[in-house]
C-alpha cells in the first residue's frame, strides 16, 4: 500500500530564509508524487510533479522538489521566502499501475515572518 | 474557462436536513472528485468518477451519494445531515488518472448544526 508522510505539520521560516518542507512515501512500484499548495481561503493548486523523468523538478513560484528514491523522500526546497509563500503544502502519491486516486499527505502550514 | 466552480460557497444545515453541493468543469476532464478537509487532517477522497455514468467510493462515503450524467457536473449530494459532516468541501477534476493534475474548485464550507 503506498503512503505519504509530510514531517512537521507547522513550519515558520524569517523572509528570505531557506524553505524546507519534508515529504516521505511508500510504494512498492515506481511512485508518481506531486506538491499542492492551498493559499488561504482557495482550493489546492499544483506546484510541481515528478512522473519519473529528470529526479529535479521545478515548479511555480520558484520551488523545486528531487526526488530521491534511495530516501524515499521528496522534499520542497525554496532558496528565498517570500511572505506570499505563507500557506498550506500537501505532498502526495500515487503509481502508474492503479492510480485513479492520489493518496495525501496531511500538509504542512508554512508561516513566514518578516 | 472557469475551470471547476463551485456552489455554495458557504451553507448551515440543522441536523438531519439534506443538500446538493454542486460542482461544474468546463475543461472536457474525465476524472472528478470530492473531497472534504478538515482541520489537520489534509484530505480524504469522498467518492470520484472516471467518466459519466460511473462512479465509485473513496475512503469516507457514508453520510453522501453522488452521481455523474455528464462530463461536466459531478453533484454531491448530503442525505440526513450531521454535525459531523461539518467540513470544507472540495470538487476537483483531471483528464484522465491521478498522475495527472488536479484541478481544484474553491471550496464549500459546511456547518451541521
Amino acid at each position: 500500500a503506498q503512503s505519504v508522510t509530510q514531517l512537521g505539520s507547522h513550519v515558520s521560516v524569517s523572509e528570505g530564509a531557506l524553505v524546507l518542507l519534508r515529504c516521505n512515501y511508500s510504494s512498492s512500484v515506481p511512485p508518481y508524487l506531486f506538491w499542492y499548495v492551498q493559499y488561504p481561503n482557495q482550493g489546492l493548486q499544483l506546484l510541481l510533479k515528478y512522473t519519473s523523468a529528470a529526479t529535479l523538478v521545478k515548479g511555480i513560484n520558484g520551488f523545486e522538489a528531487e526526488f530521491k528514491k534511495s530516501e524515499t523522500s521528496f522534499h520542497l526546497t525554496k532558496p528565498s521566502a517570500h511572505m506570499s509563500d505563507a500557506a498550506e503544502y500537501f505532498c502526495a502519491v500515487t503509481h502508474a499501475g492503479n492510480n485513479r486516486k492520489l493518496i495525501w499527505g496531511l500538509g504542512t502550514s508554512l508561516a513566514v515572518n518578516p | 474557462n472557469a475551470g471547476v466552480t463551485q456552489t455554495p460557497k458557504f451553507r448551515i444545515l440543522k441536523i438531519g436536513q439534506s443538500m446538493t453541493l454542486q460542482c461544474t468543469q468546463d475543461m472536457n476532464h474525465n476524472y472528478m472528485y470530492w473531497y472534504r478537509q478538515d482541520p489537520g487532517m489534509g484530505l480524504k477522497l469522498i467518492y470520484y468518477s472516471v467518466g459519466a455514468g460511473i462512479t465509485d467510493k473513496g475512503e469516507v462515503p457514508n453520510g453522501y451519494n453522488v452521481s455523474r450524467s455528464t462530463t461536466e457536473d459531478f453533484p454531491l449530494r448530503l442525505e440526513l445531515a450531521a454535525p459531523s459532516q461539518t467540513s470544507v468541501y472540495f470538487c476537483a477534476s483531471s483528464w484522465t488518472s491521478g498522475k495527472d493534475t488536479q484541478y481544484f474548485g474553491p471550496g464549500t464550507r459546511l456547518t451541521v448544526l
